[in-house]
């Protein structure tokens, strides 16, 4: 099946520093997602982007899907964007329903006052 | 107005019970998952539904059991529960889009809050 790598697995920050987190994927994808887990454990959707480029406020996303990656870059991070971080894809050719996405292992971010 | 939702939120039980839970979207999908996410933080696809139909059933015991009453709804029943099965159970919910012979969901799939089941 497909591989999804996401790194770095750990990351700690200084407020108001910027970071750049990467995901691979092994093969073709309809379908890419970035969710932030937060300390509750709700799965928050960031970014629904299988290619191009994407802004939300201090975060955005670019997807280069021929190349097979995606990075989440977040700007002026803030303490309240501690969580774990995750990557997400449908491969591509899925007969119907089988939609279902598969997970990086994710990179834990730690944001430090 | 919430758009996935899961009950309960936490439920901690003996081994040997049998226990549900329930998920409902109000977002008109028609498509919906089971996900569970282990001790690890990773998580990984059990079922897939559409239009009430499953469609995936991942390497999952007999025991896990998905009803869906109608396309809004995805329940879990869980049989004669094991220490291993204690984990976060998220539902989740999508729209798939039939191109040509190929079906692909080219929308995004939407969670629910998530309920940790405690085993012990």
């Amino acid at each position: 099946g497909i591989q999804v790598e996401q790194s770095p697995p750990d990351l700690i920050l200084q407020e108001g520093a910027n970071s750049t987190l990467r995901c691979n994927f092994s093969d073709s994808v309809n379908n890419l997602q970035w969710f932030h887990q937060n300390p509750w454990g709700q799965l928050i959707n960031l970014f629904y982007i299988p290619s191009g480029t994407k802004q939300n406020g201090r975060l955005s996303a670019t997807t280069v899907a021929t190349e097979r990656y995606s990075l989440l870059y977040i700007s002026s991070s803030q303490t309240t964007d501690s969580g774990v971080y995750f990557c997400a894809v449908v491969p591509r050719g899925r007969q119907t329903g089988a939609n279902n996405l598969f997970f990086g292992t994710g990179t834990r971010l730690t944001v430090i006052p | 107005d919430t758009a996935v939702s899961q009950t309960p939120k936490y439920l901690v039980t003996q081994m040997g019970n049998d226990k549900s839970i329930k998920c409902e979207q109000n977002l008109g999908h028609d498509t919906m998952y089971w996900y569970k996410q282990d001790s690890k933080k990773f998580l990984k696809i059990m079922f897939s539904y559409n239009n009430k139909e499953l469609i995936i059933n991942e390497t999952v015991p007999n025991r896990f059991s998905p009803k869906s009453p109608d396309k809004a709804h995805l329940n879990l029943h869980i049989n004669s529960l094991e220490l291993g099965d204690s984990a976060v159970y998220f539902c989740a919910s999508s729209q798939v889009i039939s191109r040509l012979w190929v079906t692909s969901s080219y929308n995004e799939q939407f969670f629910g809050p998530g309920t940790r089941l405690t085993v012990l």
